[in-house]
């Protein structure tokens, strides 16, 4: 079946420092993927996607690339802010008969100091 | 255009009680997928509807737990007789077909004493 493994947090940054998340998958046939953003009490906001190999997703100044020859999807982001701090998931949708559920890795928490 | 909404934020309910949620997905979304986030983890897939239909339960709990998505009004989470173990945010997505973008609710945090 389909899984998704990312790095355990929690991340602790300073501002300005780069960024990067790993995110690996297993999966059959040809996922799109995605990474989700979870601040405090709140639900999932979809911050990038991906839908086939090689393809750069970008947003906010996060950006991944879906590697198929290394099944991975590395978030990253060259200088983050304070605001940037959340739990950041990656995702892949499994596109079946039975719909396109998701497939979420445990989530990485991301703390940024001033 | 309302995002997806999703009550109770917060629901407390005591072991043997039962546990109602509700989402009502975006305008024109006719797609609900509901999913399951325990402490420190991610989210697991429970079951995802269509209008009136049930198309795929296979993360659905055996037991206790059912959903339903009626031709009027929201989609229903029920969790009957709730154990402490059924503690947990659980959110809906909605998406306008099968094959497209899925949007979160907030969540509903239930909490069983």
């Amino acid at each position: 079946g389909n899984s998704v493994t990312q790095m355990e947090g929690p991340v602790t940054l300073s501002e300005e420092a780069f960024l990067t998340i790993n995110c690996t998958y297993t999966a059959t046939g040809y996922p799109s993927l995605f990474w989700y953003v979870q601040y405090p009490g709140e639900g999932l906001q979809l911050l990038l996607k991906a839908t086939k190999a090689d393809d750069k997703g970008s947003n906010k100044g996060f950006e991944a690339t879906y590697r198929k020859e290394t099944t991975s999807f590395h978030l990253e982001k060259g200088s983050v802010q304070v605001s940037d701090s959340a739990v950041y998931f990656c995702a892949l949708s499994g596109s079946s008969n039975a719909g396109n559920m998701l497939t979420f890795g445990g989530g990485t928490r991301l703390m940024v100091k001033p | 255009n309302a995002g997806v909404m999703q009550n109770p934020r917060h629901l407390v309910r005591r072991r043997g009680q039962e546990a109602r949620l509700r989402c009502s997905p975006m305008k024109g979304h006719s797609h609900v997928y509901w999913y399951r986030q325990l402490p420190e983890e991610g989210l697991k897939f429970m079951v995802y509807l269509q209008k009136e239909n049930i198309i795929d339960e296979s993360g659905m709990p055996k037991e206790r737990f059912s959903a339903e998505f009626p031709k009027e009004g929201p989609s229903i989470l029920r969790i009957q007789q709730v154990v402490r173990g059924d503690s947990a945010a659980y959110f809906c997505a909605s998406s306008p077909s099968r094959a497209d973008e899925q949007f979160f609710g907030p969540g509903t945090r239930l909490t069983v004493l």
